[in-house]
């Protein structure tokens, strides 16, 4: 079983647009994150969420906008896509001893 | 603000060799410290989590350690494989819960030559 599933794994599309990347988690975990892994492959947080509700928010841009419908989902809407949008978009939960589990990741190329 | 450094950028090293791999952080303030691996294309793994209490954890061929006041970790890889190839990173966290902003390094790509 998958702990932590994204989808899609790939996404291309063009400048202006509007996608959406999901993420769910089985593991029962109360808190989950959005992370950002830019071309030189460094992890930013964005955002994070514990038990639906939105507690941390990386001062990213507003075409961002993170919802948690449960405690076991968490996605991720994207308005107005941007060149510099492209990168590797990662969930994760936090297990009870504060460790971290991360989905594949989610490639979005933006044309 | 919290910075990790990890130091080397990139590893070569012959299989069988026993290597070292740095982390280091500039806030001794910290909760926990995380090491991940993170294969090509893949997302993370989990390798290991060292409570601030502790001073090392193990597992198999790795074994963790942290120095939090000197505000360093390292990761122990004994007898090296082809398989170990990868990026590493180490993640701290400022604090327990739901409110903790992770912070990572930079990572440090291992090559495993046979």
């Amino acid at each position: 079983d998958t702990a932590v599933s994204q989808t899609p794994k790939y996404l291309v599309t063009q400048m202006g647009n509007d996608k959406s990347i999901k993420c769910e988690q089985n593991l029962g975990h109360d808190t989950m994150y959005w992370y950002k892994q830019d071309s030189k492959k460094f992890l930013k947080i964005m955002f994070s969420y514990n038990n639906k509700e939105l507690i941390i928010n990386e001062t990213v841009p507003n075409r961002f906008s993170p919802k948690s419908p449960d405690k076991a989902h968490l996605n991720l809407h994207i308005n107005s896509l941007e060149l510099g949008d492209s990168a590797v978009y990662f969930c994760a939960s936090l297990g009870d001893r504060n460790e971290q589990y991360f989905g594949p990741g989610t490639r979005l190329t933006v044309t | 603000k919290q910075e990790v450094t990890q130091i080397p950028a990139a590893l070569s090293v012959p299989e069988g060799e026993n290597l070292v791999l740095n982390c280091s952080f500039t806030d001794s303030a910290i909760y926990n410290l995380q090491w991940f691996r993170q294969d090509p294309g893949k997302g993370l793994t989990s390798l290991l989590l060292i409570q601030s209490s502790q001073r090392e954890q193990t597992s198999g061929r790795l074994n963790a350690s942290l120095d939090k006041s000197s505000g360093r970790s390292t990761l122990y890889i004994a007898a090296s494989q082809p398989g170990d190839s990868a990026t590493y990173l180490c993640a701290v966290s400022p604090n327990s819960g739901g409110y903790q902003k992770v912070t990572f390094g930079t990572g440090t790509k291992l090559q495993v030559i046979p």
